[in-house]
Parts: structure tokens; C-alpha cells; sequence
């Protein structure tokens, strides 16, 4: 069985500053882990995805990544927040042994921007 | 144009009513999923067909069904709507060679 617990429904920034968003999971085999963010009234955009190559994952916007087996987390960060930055954002897990790639969604954190 | 659309957009119905929510896609997959969104619980799957002649129940199937009419198109039924199905649902597709799900806008639906 797999899980995902993003640790904070909320996180608030101002802009400019850093962004850190938690996400641990558990998943019995090797996982792909995604991050997605939804703006307000759009669908699901995938931001970046780490399939066991690099641990440091490059997305979309400036977001990156990084894979802690040892921690078994998946945060999210980017160094320098901006408004459009403001949305919802999901992690979400797969286990590549399930013939269905089925996906495990967070309950997701909603970021704010400041001005 | 979107790659995977859905419609309607918005839905407001009444209690007992049935309803049909429509997913398209052109990115020729063969996978398609249909999923619900409610604060605080991320998306929870509810059907998937992995081609037109299979379909699967997912976590949350109970009060619906579904209808693949073609590879392309994929149908999400609420045989008789109620209230605790207010959410906000999305479709999805993806292939057998990468995990990777992409998603349509999201139909956001009201039952009163």
C-alpha cells in the first residue's frame, strides 16, 4: 500500500522569499513521486516528477525537488516566491508495480503569497 | 486546444436527478480515470479504463458508473445525484509507458 501526508494544509510566504512545502510518503517498492498545482479554477498541472534518476528534481516555474529515501520525503521548494505562485499543490505517489500506475494524491497544501 | 477537456464546466442539479459528466481527449491514450477532489483529501479515484472494453471501480465508485464509448471519450454517470456528491471531479488519461497522469480542467458539481 502507498500514502502520501503533505504536512501543512497551509503554508504562507511573502514574496520573494523562499518556499518549502513537506511532503512525506510510503510506498513498499521504488515509487515515482509528482508534484501538480492546481490554480484556483484549473485543472492539475504537473510540476515535476522524479522516476529514480537524479534525486534533485528540476520542474516547471522555478520549483525543484529532492527525493530522501532515507527520510522517505519529497519536498517541495523554490528560492524566490512569487504571486502567481499562489495555489494549491499536490504530492502524489506512484508504485510502478501496480499494473495500473495508480495514483496516490496528498490532501494538498494551499500556498499563499504575500505582497 | 486543450488536450483533455471536459464538460459541462459547472453543473448545479437537484437531489434524484441523474447526471452525465463528459471527458475527451486527443492525446491518444489508452488510459483514461475519473477522480473526485474534496478540501482537504487531495483526489480520490473513483473509476478507470485502461481500453474501451475494460473498466475498473476505483476507491470511492459507489453511487456511480461509467461509460467508455471510445478510446477517446469517457463518461461519469451519478444515476441519481445527492448532496454528498458536491465535489469538484476531474478526468484523466495516461498510457502504459509512463505514469504520468494528465488532467482536464475539472467540472465543479452542485447537488441541492
Amino acid at each position: 500500500a502507498q500514502s502520501v501526508t503533505q504536512l501543512d494544509s497551509h503554508v504562507s510566504v511573502s514574496e520573494g522569499t523562499p518556499v518549502l512545502l513537506r511532503c512525506n510518503y510510503s510506498s513498499s517498492y521504488s515509487p515515482s513521486l509528482f508534484w501538480y498545482v492546481q490554480h484556483p479554477n484549473k485543472g492539475l498541472q504537473l510540476l515535476l516528477k522524479y522516476t529514480s534518476a537524479a534525486t534533485l528534481v528540476k520542474g516547471i516555474n522555478g520549483f525543484e525537488a529532492e527525493f530522501k529515501k532515507s527520510e522517505t520525503s519529497f519536498h517541495l521548494t523554490k528560492p524566490s516566491a512569487h504571486m502567481s505562485d499562489a495555489a494549491e499543490y499536490f504530492c502524489v505517489v506512484s508504485d510502478r508495480r501496480n499494473a495500473g500506475n495508480m495514483l496516490t494524491f496528498g490532501g494538498g497544501t494551499r500556498l499563499m503569497v504575500k505582497p | 486546444d486543450a488536450d483533455v477537456t471536459q464538460t459541462p464546466r459547472n453543473r448545479i442539479t437537484k437531489t434524484g436527478k441523474r447526471i452525465m459528466l463528459e471527458c475527451s481527449q486527443t492525446k491518444g491514450h489508452d488510459r483514461m480515470y475519473w477522480y473526485r477532489q474534496d478540501p482537504g483529501l487531495g483526489l480520490q479515484l473513483i473509476y478507470y479504463s485502461f481500453d474501451v472494453k475494460d473498466i475498473n471501480k476505483g476507491e470511492i465508485s459507489d453511487g456511480y458508473s461509467v461509460s467508455r464509448q471510445a478510446q477517446a471519450k469517457f463518461s461519469l454517470s451519478l444515476e441519481s445525484a445527492i448532496p454528498n456528491q458536491t465535489a469538484l471531479y476531474f478526468c484523466a488519461t495516461g498510457s502504459d509507458s509512463t505514469d504520468t497522469q494528465y488532467f482536464g480542467p475539472g467540472t465543479r458539481l452542485t447537488v441541492l
